[in-house]
């Protein structure tokens, strides 16, 4: 079946390490994005790639970094930069062609401290 | 399963009755308008979308309104199941990004 796979599902990280998120799409899609989710607030953006080897900053940028080497590929690492890591993180890809395209989304990785 | 709808505004309905969710935007350079549903514990699901040159659309069960002046669209569930129960997120776009922005979601409850 097409769609978004993240992994893991569950991660916890020690004060002062960088862990990495995987997602992973084979829908084709062009585009693709990490977003944040904390209790009782909507999706805040983190990072976008619209193609292959190019990504810009969200509007929560500080304290993660992405990578986009492959189409199908948008890893995402936590930085211990990030003081506040704990939260829900959802993918999502949305094809590249036209304005007006849904994003479809990942069933996210939460992410605790330990 | 983890909660994603806490302090959220909240909509209660009986089975079979029809709801309405609304959502405000403040974005008048907005063009293009989604409703999703997210589950606990998972990430959203594509419901529905408008572009700002309609003021209705239907889908099965679902209809979406845009209201430009007043820079507000709703949701309408007909015939609500407790299947229907989940938080619902609109999010609008505009501009040559493609970034949507989200709101803070309701939280729909719907008693069998």
């Amino acid at each position: 079946d097409g769609g978004i796979t993240q992994s893991p599902k569950y991660l916890f990280r020690k004060e002062g390490q960088n862990v990495t998120l995987s997602c992973e799409q084979n829908l084709n899609h062009d585009a693709m994005y990490w977003y944040r989710q904390d209790p009782g607030q909507g999706l805040r953006l983190i990072y976008y790639s619209q193609i292959v080897n190019d990504f810009q900053k969200g509007d929560i940028a500080e304290g993660y970094s992405v990578s986009r080497e492959k189409k199908e590929s948008f890893p995402l690492t936590v930085t211990s930069a990030q003081k506040n890591p704990t939260a829900f993180y959802l993918c999502a890809s949305r094809q590249g062609a036209g304005r007006n395209q849904p994003q479809h989304f990942g069933d996210g990785t939460r992410l605790s401290i330990l | 399963g983890e909660s994603v709808g806490l302090h959220l505004p909240t909509l209660s309905v009986q089975e079979g009755d029809n709801s309405i969710i609304n959502c405000a935007y403040s974005n008048s350079a907005s063009d293009y308008f989604i409703w999703y549903k997210q589950e606990s514990g998972k990430g959203p699901q594509f419901i529905i979308d408008i572009r700002s040159n309609m003021d209705k659309r239907q889908g099965q069960r679902v209809t979406v309104l845009l209201n430009k002046t007043v820079k507000h669209l709703s949701l309408q569930i007909a015939a609500t199941q407790p299947g229907d129960s989940a938080v619902y997120f609109c999010a609008e776009s505009g501009g040559s990004n493609y970034k949507l922005t989200f709101g803070k979601g309701t939280l729909l409850t719907v008693n069998p």
